[in-house]
């Protein structure tokens, strides 16, 4: 059973789309995240949901999204793609806190806006 | 504010050779420290962890012990295989930053047979 599940793994569209990411776990965990990594790899955090609740909202453009009909899914919606949202995107849960609780990712999904 | 400094990949060895990927830390309070894995295609997976000063998390020959007096977390292994090429992220987190997880660059290792 795949414990973070991410649709889709990949999503090519053009410039002005709108899009979505969705994610679902199945671990029972509280808090789920949206972690954006680029082409070198760097890892940024987006957003984090503890129980349906935003608690981490970094500083991410307004046509990010966040959506969480309930604690075990966690949904990202992407208005008016440009060509810099082109990353990979992961999906994480962790039964408390990531500072201190282990986090467990998705596969990701691959954007790529043309 | 919280930081975490990886060594610059990418570290190519051959099999059998001794990895050393260097990680330090700037942190207020008392951080966990992490190594995390992502092998090609994949998400990150946890491979070990350190919750206080001088505490060695270990695993799959893995090991990193959390220096305070250093504020380090060198990731170390004997004898490396093949199947170790992936990139590596050293995470600090604390509740400073509202509890998220503050990830190192990431080093890419690369290991020949």
């Amino acid at each position: 059973d795949t414990a973070v599940s991410q649709t889709p793994k990949y999503l090519v569209t053009q410039m002005g789309n709108d899009k979505s990411i969705k994610c679902e776990q199945n671990l029972g965990h509280d808090t789920m995240y949206w972690y954006k990594q680029d082409s070198k790899k760097f890892l940024k955090i987006m957003f984090s949901y503890n129980n349906k609740e935003l608690i981490i909202n970094e500083t991410v453009p307004n046509r990010f999204s966040p959506k969480s009909p309930d604690k075990a899914h966690l949904n990202l919606h992407i208005n008016s793609l440009e060509l810099g949202d082109s990353a990979v995107y992961f999906c994480a849960s962790s039964s408390g806190t990531g500072a201190y609780s282990p986090l467990h990712f998705g596969n990701g999904t691959r954007l790529t806006v043309t | 504010g919280d930081s975490v400094t990886q060594m610059e990949g990418p570290v190519t060895l051959s099999e059998e050779a001794f990895l050393t990927i260097n990680c330090t830390y700037t942190a207020t309070g008392y951080p966990s420290l992490f190594w995390y894995v992502q092998y090609p295609g994949e998400g990150l997976q946890l491979l070990l962890k350190a919750t206080k000063a001088d505490d060695k998390g270990s695993n799959k020959g893995f090991e990193a012990t959390y220096r305070k007096e250093t504020t380090s977390f060198h990731l170390e292994k004997g004898s490396v295989q093949v199947s170790d090429s992936a990139v590596y992220f050293c995470a600090l987190g604390t509740y400073n930053q509202g509890g998220k997880l503050i990830f190192g660059q990431g080093t890419e290792l690369s290991v020949k047979p």
